[in-house]
């Protein structure tokens, strides 16, 4: 039973448009949640995460919505731009009661278009 | 420069010769993990590491096996690798559970 469900699994925008992946989850013991954002050749770095305690996260560009009773959370990238282009993967994670033990979904490869 | 290493960065090899990827973190980090990352398939967790001489099963344990005997090392062995573990392979550290750091990847292809 896949624990973090990512859709979609892939998105073209425009330029200046925005970008919004979703991913759902059903363990509700989860209690941190983050983006990563990988570049090809790379490895995954945190982008933005959230702790269900607050509905909404944003930094610059990027923000995170948590819907706690739908079990969903968001990506919401503004103004997206070519440099955005790279695949996103979210996660979620036990922090306070079994920190280390992650589940990631399948990722959703954004492509930027000038 | 406070970073993740993994070694070989790529790798090919035979089914069932024995192999190590050794993975090393600067960071002081409590918690180190193994991930495997397939096409279409995400980041799977194989194993993870709270501390020393602490580890734990991730989703897909089956086929590997880790070690921590010191807290910066967290070396995956693969004991008679098969060609279904033909896969990008990354390494992970974070202080506390939460913000994960990876490594560059390591790609083995087993013939």
């Amino acid at each position: 039973q896949q624990q973090v469900k990512q859709s979609p699994q892939s998105l073209i925008v425009q330029k200046g448009g925005i970008s919004i992946i979703n991913c759902a989850y059903e363990n509700t013991a989860f209690d941190y949640f983050p983006w990563y954002q990988q570049f090809p050749g790379k490895g995954p770095a945190l982008l933005i995460a959230i702790r269900p305690d607050v509905s909404e996260k944003k930094e610059g560009r990027f923000t995170i919505s948590f819907n706690k009773s739908a079990k969903q959370f968001s990506l919401h990238i503004m103004d997206s731009q070519p440099g955005d282009s790279a695949t996103y993967f979210c996660a979620a994670e036990e922090a306070n009661t079994n920190a280390g033990k992650s589940t990631f979904g399948d990722g959703t490869t954004l492509t930027v278009k000038p | 420069e406070a970073q993740v290493t993994q070694n070989p960065r790529y790798l090919i090899t035979v089914t069932g010769k024995k192999l190590t990827v050794t993975c090393s973190q600067n960071m002081n980090h409590e918690y180190m993990s193994w991930y495997r990352q397939d096409p279409g398939l995400g980041l799977r967790q194989i194993y993870y590491s709270m501390n020393v001489e602490v580890t734990d099963k991730g989703d897909v344990p089956e086929g590997y096996k880790v070690s921590r005997k010191e807290k910066r090392n967290f070396p995956l062995i693969l004991e008679s690798p098969s060609p279904n573990q033909t896969s990008l392979y990354f390494c992970a550290s974070s202080l506390s559970g939460g913000e994960q750091f990876f490594g560059p990847g390591t790609r083995l292809t087993v013939l």
